[in-house]
């Protein structure tokens, strides 16, 4: 079945606490991208990828990292998480961007709380 | 830069009824798309159905259809015959000016479907 994994479904943290939410798609996407979703800010772009190795900042970057090693791994790393990364976030995968249709399939996101 | 209007915060709908959501967009770009996605109380985002502005025909998928009016940019999604099961957020995004690589999404409409 073709799809985009999150791996964890939720986590409860603590400030500074290394974490790592995992994204992993089955399609051969060559586009990958992290959002986060707040009430009242909708879905804001925090990185995005076109291919190995090719990493863009999207809206909100602060305080994450990404990495791009393999085509079908897009993990977001929070280095020192803080209280204002409580969010709700969603990896999502298309072939080639928006181009031509292409929609992007997201994951079931990661409710992530940073205590 | 890129805007995404969705006016209805919120919507009533009965079942078996159809709803029409509204969505207006301001791009400068010739050659764009439109997206729906669709956002279950879960939490999961499902692409809907795609419009591309040089498409002849209002997409139709299934009981989703866009009422598209390139001229007044704006992409209405009808839902015809509501289920209880489509009660939902609903957001439409269009890719950035100038590149597919980045989507804008609009702040989204939560629709109700009453029994």
């Amino acid at each position: 079945e073709a799809q985009v994994t999150q791996n964890p479904r939720y986590l409860i943290t603590v400030t500074g606490k290394k974490l790592t939410v995992t994204c992993s798609q089955n399609m051969n996407h060559e586009y990958m991208s992290w959002y986060r979703q707040d009430p009242g800010l909708g879905l804001r772009q925090i990185y995005y990828s076109m291919n190995v190795e090719v990493t863009d900042k999207g809206d909100v970057p602060e305080g994450y990292k990404v990495s791009r090693k393999e085509k079908r791994n897009f993990p977001l790393i929070l280095e020192s998480p803080s209280p204002n990364q409580t969010s709700l976030y969603f990896c999502a995968s298309s072939l080639f961007g928006a181009h031509q249709g292409q929609p992007q399939h997201f994951g079931d996101g990661t409710r992530l709380s940073i205590l | 830069a890129q805007k995404i209007t969705q006016t209805q915060p919120g919507m009533f709908v009965q079942e078996k009824e159809a709803v029409t959501l509204d969505c207006t967009y301001d791009t400068s770009d010739q050659s764009y798309g439109l997206f729906w996605y669709k956002q279950p109380s879960s939490g999961e985002m499902i692409f809907l159905i795609y419009q591309g502005s040089y498409d002849e025909q209002n997409a139709t998928e299934g009981r989703y259809s866009l009422n598209f009016q390139k001229a007044r940019k704006s992409a209405n999604l009808v839902i015809s015959a509501s289920q209880l099961g489509d009660s939902a957020m609903y957001f439409c995004a269009i890719p950035r000016l100038g590149s597919a690589r980045q989507l804008t999404f609009g702040s989204g409409t939560q629709l109700t479907v009453l029994p």
